[in-house]
């Protein structure tokens, strides 16, 4: 059964940029499409975007290109840099799989890491 | 974007009791819709993709319907372990939209 585990730091101070890595195991990195997923406080959730093992990404326009997704398939890892961030960012944020052919559904995901905006 | 709105925001219910939760996409989306369950402090969990296909190891209980811009999420008889917050997710078109939530209260 795959496994997905966030980790990074909880604090990052405004402007700055938070950096998460989603460790995959139990399963392949390979063939599978990677996402990130947050969710603020007390609200729903916003995907990020998504990488393919191959390096190809697709981002959500709202985060005005401050989200930049990697993959190190030899780690088996892949990770998050959002930049510029403020306290709207501060969110549990996720890393999920996606699996499927042309349209990709999330059916495995990390149980979150709360990532908190202040100085 | 496509804007996908659940109703109700809260529904209150007993065990036993059948209840269903809407989910209305602002276009259509075929049938590229998936449902999730999340507990308090827990990622969620998927339960039906496609719009009515049940995820491997997800009770019975549970059922998708609808195509197009109308969805609905049926839990047949609520079990204790439902209680619960349950959002729509379309996956037809960038970017990946959610609804707003569902809570699934005690009565």
């Amino acid at each position: 059964q795959v496994q997905l585990q966030e980790s990074g730091p909880g604090l990052v101070k405004p402007s700055e940029t938070l950096s998460l890595t989603c460790t995959v195991s139990g399963g392949s990195i390979r063939t599978y499409y990677w996402s990130w997923i947050r969710q603020p406080p007390g609200k729903g959730l916003e995907w990020i975007g998504y990488i393919y093992y191959t390096g190809s990404t697709n981002y959500n326009p709202s985060l005005k290109s401050r989200a930049t997704i990697s993959v190190d398939t030899s780690k088996k890892q892949f990770s998050l840099k959002l930049s510029s961030v403020t306290a709207a960012d501060t969110a549990v944020y996720y890393c999920a799989r996606g699996a499927g052919g042309s349209f990709l559904i999330n059916d495995h995901w990390g149980q979150g890491t709360l990532v908190t905006v202040s100085s | 974007d496509i804007q996908m709105t659940q109703s109700p925001s809260t529904l209150s219910a007993s065990v036993g009791d059948r209840v269903s939760i809407t989910c209305r996409a602002s276009q259509s989306i075929s049938s590229w819709l998936a449902w999730f369950q999340q507990k308090p402090g827990k990622a969620p969990k998927l339960l039906i993709y496609e719009a009515s296909s049940l995820e491997s190891g997800v009770p019975s209980r549970f059922s998708g319907s609808g195509s197009g811009t109308e969805f609905t999420l049926t839990i047949s008889s609520l079990q204790p372990d439902d209680f619960a917050t349950y959002y729509c997710q379309q996956y037809h078109s960038y970017p990946w939209t959610f609804g707003q939530g569902t809570k699934v209260e005690i009565k």
